[in-house]
Parts: structure tokens; C-alpha cells; sequence
């Protein structure tokens, strides 16, 4: 039972570049979203998904892109690296949206923008 | 405005005894969830407990309960008998409405269990 799998673990990028990280999630989940950590900030959202074709914004869209074309697969864009997008990223899914469902997360991608 | 408060940055407790790690939150909508996350030095984020603003009763999940307050917006995590493995980073989190998009975070408290 995979649950919510980001790939890559680590990445280090240099300022400009672009790059993807991926998630995927075998729970048959229909929303699926991307959080950041920053020390002493706790998790922000950047981006959500309810469902295949649709997205939205979230806290920290910015510097972001996102599309949703399968249930299992949320891809994040970095389209030009900065340096203050150095950070944690999870992404996280539960099956539906209602405040009662709890969030399955990932284990991480660590990103550092030099 | 801050939706999720964690007030303490960092805690130290001794091992077995009981610690509680606050938590207060703000919101109009009478619909809503209240989450607590541990994240060890791993990295991961493990969900703990969950309290609904409806429910009548205090959730428990083994040594993990939720003090909830509701008129003071309060949702306390209590752990009981603390372990070594305990000592990690502690997240209070909300999700409101029948539509919610996000699950807001706290900034967190560092526990540290001393042997």
C-alpha cells in the first residue's frame, strides 16, 4: 500500500531553472494539494485539485503551476526557480473535502535554489 | 488574522509524565475539523487525532487525547506517559466548511522528551 508518493526526495536547482515535482497517490482520492515548509512558518498551501481537470489556488500560488489530468497524479511546476522557493514540499490527498477528512501526506521533496 | 495559534515554540518534558501542547484556533463557520500532525526529524507527517466541531465527546487515540474547548477555541493535544519517541515537531491544523479546500496550519511545537 504505496499511500502518497513524491518524487524526488532531494533536488537542488540553480536560479532560472525549471523543474517537476511529482506526486502520485493510489487511494482513489479526489483532492489532492501542495503544501511548502518554511522554518517557523508551518505549512502553507500553494496549490489544490477536487478533482481530475480541476484546479485552484491556494496561500503561495506564485512562482507555481499545477494541472490534474489523472485522479492519481498532481504534478508541481517550478516554470524559473528563485531562491525563495528554497523549501519543503509536501503534497498531501484525502478522499473527499469535507472538514472531517483527514490529509495523507507525502514524505517530502527537499529543494534548495542556489 | 491567524487562524491556527501555537503559542510555544519549543517544550521540554521528562519522560512519563503527561504534557500538553495548546492550541487555539479562529473561525465563524460552525462546521469544521481540527487535526494534529507529528512530524519526527524524518521529515514525515503523521496524523494523530481529529476532533469535529460537533462532536460532544473528547477525542483519544491511545495516549493521544484532544482537550476541546469550544467556546474558548481550544483544542489542546494531552500525551500521556511520554516516550523518547515522542520528541518531534507537533502541528495543530483546521479544516472548515463542507467545502474545504485547505487544511490550515499552526507553526508548530518542538517537543523534546528528556530521559
Amino acid at each position: 500500500n504505496a499511500g502518497v508518493t513524491q518524487t524526488p526526495k532531494f533536488q537542488v536547482l540553480k536560479t532560472g531553472q525549471s523543474m517537476t515535482l511529482q506526486c502520485a497517490q493510489d487511494m482513489n482520492h479526489e483532492y489532492m494539494s501542495w503544501y511548502r515548509q518554511d522554518p517557523g512558518m508551518g505549512l502553507r498551501l500553494i496549490h489544490y485539485s477536487v478533482g481530475a481537470g480541476i484546479t485552484d489556488q491556494g496561500e503561495v500560488p506564485n512562482g507555481y503551476n499545477v494541472s490534474r489530468s489523472t485522479t492519481e497524479d498532481f504534478p508541481l511546476r517550478l516554470l524559473s526557480a528563485a531562491p525563495s522557493q528554497t523549501s519543503v514540499y509536501f503534497c498531501a490527498s484525502s478522499y473527499g473535502q469535507v472538514s472531517s477528512e483527514k490529509l495523507f501526506f507525502g514524505s517530502g521533496t527537499q529543494l534548495s535554489v542556489l | 488574522a491567524q487562524k491556527i495559534t501555537q503559542t510555544q515554540p519549543g517544550m521540554f518534558v521528562q519522560e512519563k509524565e503527561a504534557v500538553t501542547l495548546d492550541c487555539t484556533y479562529d473561525t465563524s463557520d460552525p462546521s469544521y475539523g481540527l487535526f494534529w500532525y507529528k512530524q519526527p526529524s524524518s521529515g514525515e507527517m503523521i496524523f494523530l487525532i481529529y476532533q469535529g466541531s460537533y462532536d460532544q465527546q473528547n477525542a483519544t487515540e491511545g495516549r493521544y487525547s484532544l482537550n476541546f474547548q469550544k467556546a474558548r477555541k481550544s483544542a489542546n493535544l494531552v500525551i500521556s506517559a511520554s516516550q523518547l519517541g515522542d520528541s518531534a515537531m507537533y502541528f495543530c491544523a483546521m479544516r472548515e466548511g463542507q467545502g474545504a479546500q485547505k487544511l490550515v496550519f499552526g507553526q508548530g511545537t518542538r517537543l523534546t522528551i528528556n530521559p
